[in-house]
């Protein structure tokens, strides 16, 4: 069964100390790994999507890396406005021709000025 | 450019009642998707449309469940006989054609069954 877990569940940080939030996933076959950040009461926003084992995308002070099992988002010098829920999700190729995403509980973020 | 739109923002309901929750997909985007965001829960995938063709229905829980797609644009969700477990956040998603790997969301509507 295809799965994604997510870890830690909810992350404090002081504004400026850098993490890494974790993504863990099995699929049968990856077609694509996707970040999103969600404020409280908005829907998800879209942030990265990585292919293939050794990929890269950074987008101001985030930066999303892929391996073979999992992928991490890391965070450096956040500042209280990065405060949000990570969420990961993974497109396998049982979805077909779907774009049928499936979601990790997410990782709730908290940035103390 | 406006966004996915969804209403209602939120809907109370009585056990046993029907409710209908509606989502505006992006001018010009082809497909469309329903989401659920249940309490300590990830996003759990519902239906997919994609233009014409046959709707991907596999994640739907019950047949209380329904969705229709009018004229490939606006999109209805249909509870019926709701219970308390349909309680929860529902997400609309729309993508442009061709990039399914990018999905808008709207701001959900949230259902409480009493």
């Amino acid at each position: 069964e295809d799965q994604v877990t997510q870890s830690p569940e909810a992350l404090r940080l002081q504004e400026g100390e850098s993490s890494s939030l974790n993504c863990s996933y099995t699929v049968s076959g990856l077609r694509g790994l996707f970040w999103y950040r969600q404020d409280p009461g908005k829907g998800p926003e879209f942030l990265f999507t990585l292919y293939s084992a050794g990929e890269e995308k950074e987008k101001e002070r985030l930066k999303a890396t892929l391996t073979k099992k999992e992928s991490f988002l890391h965070i450096t010098a956040p500042k209280p406005e990065d405060s949000a829920t990570y969420l990961c999700a993974v497109r396998a190729h049982g979805s077909g021709n779907t774009g049928k995403l499936i979601f990790g509980q997410g990782t709730t973020l908290q940035v103390k000025p | 450019g406006a966004g996915v739109s969804q209403s209602p923002s939120n809907k109370v309901t009585e056990k046993g009642k029907d409710v209908e929750l509606r989502c505006d997909p992006i001018s010009g985007h082809t497909a469309l998707y329903w989401y659920r965001q249940s309490l300590g829960q990830g996003l759990e995938f519902l239906i997919y449309f994609q233009g014409n063709s046959a709707p991907d229905k596999s994640g739907l829980p019950s047949d209380r469940f329904s969705a229709e797609r009018t004229g490939g644009s606006v999109s209805t969700l249909t509870i019926q006989r709701t219970q308390q477990e349909d309680s929860a956040v529902y997400l609309c998603a729309s993508s442009p054609l061709g990039r399914t790997d990018t999905q808008y969301f709207g701001p959900g509507t949230r259902l409480t069954v009493l």
